[in-house]
């Protein structure tokens, strides 16, 4: 079955870096943009950034320029999320997703949309 | 603050119909994608496009859009649809960028 499987709790100090992995499965993860979105607890969802796997392009949320770094390693379908000098308003349960804009064609529709469809199970980071 | 606006909550009795609002000038130009939060939970996408639903959602579900405005309207509300429910979409700058709303908390009664 599709599924994203993220990498388990982290736990850092101010100032740090932190990683967070998301392994693709029962898709072409190529075929998908990957998602981060995170969470503080008894907040709302955050978008952060995606990554075009096939491309390596990448898109950040202006809150993030130049803190965040989203990669890939295709030869094993994952995706990496790279957050530098954390603080404690970083800790959050963050979350990849898979994504595709307008169903992978957006000549057939008359606005685009994007999906965010197939989630992983979060991983919490404390700072 | 969140480019695009929701009521923080909502509370409608079992059975009966709620509204979700979504507001922001980029859904003049792109459609809302709907999300449903449980607690503990990932998110669930529930409506796409102009009125999709990804396969498993309830019919019970549906969207629609009017000009800055996307609605979330669950018809005949059910106890398990209790839940936080998030829009998304493109931010002001229309490049391939999204931000979601801050949320509604639905409450069934």
């Amino acid at each position: 079955q599709v599924q994203l499987v993220q990498s388990g709790a982290e736990v850092k100090k101010p100032g740090a870096s932190v990683k967070v992995s998301c392994e693709a499965s029962g898709y072409t993860f190529t075929g998908y943009d990957i998602n981060w979105v995170r969470q503080a607890t008894g907040q709302g969802l955050e978008w952060m950034g995606w990554m075009n796997p096939s491309s390596g392009n990448t898109g950040y949320a202006q809150k993030f320029q130049g803190r965040l770094t989203i990669t890939r390693n295709t030869s094993i379908s994952t995706a990496y999320m790279e957050l530098n000098s954390v603080t404690s308003e970083d800790t959050a349960v963050y979350y990849c997703a898979r994504g595709r804009l307008c169903g992978g064609d957006c000549q057939l529709v008359d606005k685009d949309y994007y999906t965010m469809d197939v989630w992983g199970h979060g991983t919490t980071v404390t700072v | 603050s969140s480019e695009l606006t929701q009521d923080p909550a909502v509370s409608v009795a079992l059975g009966q119909t709620v509204r979700i609002t979504c507001q922001g000038d980029s859904l003049r130009n792109y459609y809302a994608t709907w999300y449903q939060q449980k607690p503990g939970q990932a998110p669930i996408l529930v409506i796409y496009d102009k009125n999709s639903r990804p396969s498993g959602i309830p019919d019970r579900f549906s969207g629609s859009s009017s000009g800055s405005t996307a609605s979330l309207t669950i018809t005949g509300t059910q106890a398990e649809d209790e839940a936080d429910y998030y829009c998304n979409s493109r931010d002001s700058s229309g490049k391939h960028l999204y931000v979601f709303g801050s949320g509604t908390k639905v409450t069934v009664l």
